[in-house]
This record gives structure tokens, sequence and C-alpha cells, in this order.
């Protein structure tokens, strides 16, 4: 089946820094989601890409979906304190011109940033 | 966005039991999901649940062990049955709007 490697597991920074996170598959996606997870909560929708080759921002986050549709990052600018958590990548599949609907999660990054 | 809540919050439960998880979404949709996230590890999904038809289950989950209803568009409810120590996990049901897939607060389970 499809497998999402997501990198770096976890990651220690310094408030202020910037952080990178990427995903790639060994198959194509239609969409490419972005999540954050805090402890004791359901995954929070950070960002989505539609299309092959889209940039999007949220705020400090930015992400993109790659040209070859396998693949995705998300960068996080001038961390602060609350953007600790898990942040998950998650691929979609479109079949027949409408959502599949099923997620393939990769195994998340968890992110400690130190005041 | 969407509103998404879940019931109970979360159960300690004797092995062999039970538990039924109820979620409940602010307005109609057609496609709703279940998910498991087993400690420390990513999201897994159980099964589709569309109104008026069979959930759709996926590899290594059956119908006899997370019996799913789905009675209308703004409802459905996922059942672990004759529960192990190794349903120990977060159960996390989501729905679908836009092309995108929106995550209740999840029912932490812990099996004893």
């Amino acid at each position: 089946g499809q497998q999402l490697n997501q990198s770096p597991q976890s990651m220690f920074i310094q408030e202020g820094e910037d952080v990178s996170m990427n995903c790639t598959s060994s198959s194509i996606f239609n969409t490419w989601l972005w999540y954050k997870q805090d402890p004791g909560e359901g995954p929070v929708l950070l960002i989505a890409l539609y299309k092959a080759g889209e940039l999007t921002s949220n705020g400090r986050l930015t992400a993109q979906f790659g040209i070859t549709r396998k693949d995705s990052f998300l960068n996080i600018s001038a961390s602060i304190p609350s953007d600790v958590g898990i942040y998950f990548c998650a691929g979609q599949l479109i079949r027949g011109g409408t959502s599949y609907g099923k997620l393939t999660f990769g195994q998340g990054t968890i992110l400690t940033v130190h005041p | 966005s969407a509103v998404i809540s879940q019931k109970p919050s979360r159960d300690i439960c004797q092995r062999g039991t039970s538990l039924t998880i109820q979620c409940q979404v602010d307005s109609q949709v057609t496609m709703m999901f279940w998910y498991r996230q087993q400690p420390g590890q990513s999201l897994t999904l159980i099964a589709t649940a569309n109104q008026g038809s069979e959930a759709t289950y996926e590899s290594g989950f059956v119908i006899d062990k997370f019996p799913i209803s789905r009675p209308n568009l703004t409802f459905s409810t996922l059942t672990v049955s004759n529960m192990s120590p190794e349903d120990s996990s977060i159960y996390l049901c989501s729905l679908e709007r836009g092309e995108t897939q929106y995550f209740g607060p999840g029912t932490r389970l812990l099996v004893l």
C-alpha cells in the first residue's frame, strides 16, 4: 500500500528559528494536507494543497505541493513556543471526480521550541 | 472548518467489554470516517461511513470488531467490541468538506 515518509521525526529548536519538514510518497496524491496535533486534541488542519506546484501560506506557515505530486514540505518561520506539537502530513486520492476520502498519514514530526 | 464533537472524551474499560463512541457534526455531510491512533503513532483509517450504506472497512479492520452506525447525515457511532489492552488508542472521527478532512477531538480509550 501507499506509504508516506515524513522527516524529521523530531526537532528541537530555539524560539525564533525557522523550521522545515517534508513528506515523500511512493505514489501520487491529488491533495496534500498538513495537520498539527496538540496533546489531548485531535489534528487541526493547517494548510491544504490541491495542485502540483502549489505554494500556499497561512501566517508564518508555508507549504508546497511537489511538482511530481509525490512530495510536500511545510515551513514554519520565526517559531514561537505555541508551535510545539506534532505535525502530520497526509495525502489524499481523488477518483472519478469525487474524493475517495481516505487519508494516508505520515509518521509525524514532533516539534519542541525552547524559549 | 467544521465543528465535531465526540463522546466520551476518554474512558477506562475492562477487557472483554465493549464501548460505543459517538460523533456529532455541525452540519450534514455525506462522508464520515473513523481513525485509530495508537500510542505514539500516526493515524490509521478504520472505516468510511456513508449514510444509507454499510461502512467500508480498511484492511485489518472488521465489522464484528468495529461495528459502525450512520443513522443520519450528522451522526455516527463506532463500537469497539470485546476489548483487549491492544485496543488502547485514541479513536477519532472526521468528516470531509471541500476535499478536506476535519477531525474531532478524539476519544482516549484505555483497556485494562
